[in-house]
């Protein structure tokens, strides 16, 4: 399963609200999964299921969408918020495949 | 709360082998899954393969298939994957990655940075 995620580069001011898209090759339903990574650091889980927060993630990122469209939304955009974002879809356990990364930008 | 801690860089030359620990602290694997990921310079994640820990079942993507090995020694609670015949674009960060529930990773090692130069 491809995962295609777009913009490459969202350029965002802080305070705004910033839109990510990704989309899957194929249905899988709601099997997916956001992460953001900051340089020189491991990503870190945000969304699950689609549209779950993992725990201690704030309540301006949510996650929306099934099947093969999908949205990470960032609702108001804090300086910490800049990095890139990953998603990845888990529907085959067994092939396992994240998209190509959005970089939040100022 | 599961930590994966990870052993140190690598410098290899083309042809040869890397083999990366990650040990887990703060508990065993009771975890979902134990996987690797991997980050070339620059570049994006790609998932290179794991083990479904409750079903004792590895898959590798194709694309590492016959090239690397995971292993798990349960008695110490450290995992190490192999990555035989390396080549330059082997050059990048292995992470080892747990899923706690499924196979989305809750959990991150700090990842080991391989590089293959001659």
């Amino acid at each position: 399963i491809v995962m295609t995620q777009s913009p490459a580069t969202l350029y965002v001011s802080p305070g705004e609200r910033a839109t990510l898209s990704c989309r899957a090759s194929q249905s899988i339903s709601s099997n997916l999964a956001w992460y953001q990574q900051k340089p020189g650091q491991a990503p870190r889980l945000l969304i699950f299921g689609a549209s779950t927060r993992a725990t201690g993630i704030p309540a301006r990122f949510s996650g929306s969408g099934s099947g093969t469209e999908f949205t990470l939304s960032i609702s108001s955009l804090q300086s910490e918020d800049f990095a890139t974002y990953y998603c990845q879809q888990y529907n085959n356990w067994r092939e396992v495949t994240f998209g190509g990364g959005t970089k939040v930008e100022f | 709360q599961v930590q994966l801690v990870q052993s140190g860089a690598e410098m290899k030359k083309p042809g040869s082998s890397v083999k990366i620990s990650c040990k887990a602290s703060g508990g065993t694997f009771n975890t979902f899954s134990l996987n690797w990921v991997r980050q070339a310079p620059g570049q994006g994640l790609e998932w290179m393969g794991g083990v479904i820990t409750v079903f004792r079942g590895t898959s590798y993507s194709e694309k590492f298939q016959g090239r690397v090995s995971t292993t798990t020694d349960e008695s110490t609670s450290t995992a190490y994957m192999e990555l035989h015949s390396l080549r330059s674009d082997d050059t990048a960060v292995y992470f080892c990655v747990g899923g706690a529930r499924n196979q989305y990773f809750d959990y991150w090692g700090q990842g080991t940075l391989v590089t293959v130069s001659s």
